[in-house]
């Protein structure tokens, strides 16, 4: 099966702009979606497909994707953005029946 | 209100088996695919195993011949049998709704989890 790479950890001050990024094979064949996690509850769609918002978030979640490489950009970041941050994808390396996901980026709004 | 509610997590032991159920409402788990997906303490999600609307169903390679995944359709639940547990099975479940569209998949709906610890 492929992977899909995050970076552990990111941080932002308040009001800024910050760019998660993730990285896979798979990304070469199909659009990254993106989940927030907060502690103890369930992960939330936040970004899918080229860019689109699921009814509900703020239009400061946007994504983009460039060869291999998904990102989730979080513009003017806002302390409820603290979270961790994963994505996902069909797995491209098998039958594309199965999905993977990111390791997860831990953000930290300061 | 699209809804997903877990049920049936807890203690067991090694060797031993679990089912997990999850109640659908506001749609129909038959029209869609619907997934596990869990996630150890601490640490990230994993995608566990998939059921097709037309009911074909795929596994992770780490719980392929120990997992099954069904439906029932008059009840819209999603289950999943765990056999052959292992400590390493030890995470929160949860079940969500899958979406696909041009080159994308999602899952958009999910549910708060279920936790499933295996140990003597």
């Amino acid at each position: 099966s492929s992977e899909l790479t995050q970076d552990p950890a990111v941080s932002v001050a308040l009001g800024q702009t910050v760019r998660i990024t993730c990285q896979g094979d798979s990304l070469r064949s199909y659009y990254a979606s993106w989940y927030q996690q907060k502690p103890g509850q369930a992960p939330v769609l936040v970004i899918y497909g080229k860019n689109n918002r699921p009814s509900g978030i703020p239009d400061r979640f946007s994504g983009s994707s460039s060869g291999n490489t998904a990102s989730l950009t979080i513009t003017g970041a806002q302390a409820e953005d603290e979270a961790d941050y994963y994505c996902n994808s069909r797995d491209s390396s098998g039958n594309h029946l199965n999905w993977v996901f990111g390791g997860g980026t831990k953000l930290t709004v300061l | 209100e699209v809804q997903l509610v877990e049920s049936g997590g807890g203690l067991v032991q090694p060797g031993g088996s679990l089912r997990l159920s999850c109640a659908a409402s506001g749609f129909t788990v038959s029209s869609n695919y619907m997934s596990w997906v869990r996630q150890a303490p601490g640490k990230g999600l994993e995608w566990v195993s998939v059921i097709y609307s037309g009911g074909s169903t795929y596994y992770a390679d780490s719980v392929k011949g120990r997992f099954t995944i069904s439906r029932h359709n008059s009840k819209n639940t999603l289950y999943l049998q765990m056999n052959s547990l292992r400590a390493e099975d030890t995470a929160v479940y949860y079940c969500a709704r899958g979406e696909d569209g041009y080159n994308y998949s999602a899952f958009d709906i999910w549910g708060q989890g279920t936790m499933v610890t295996v140990s003597s």
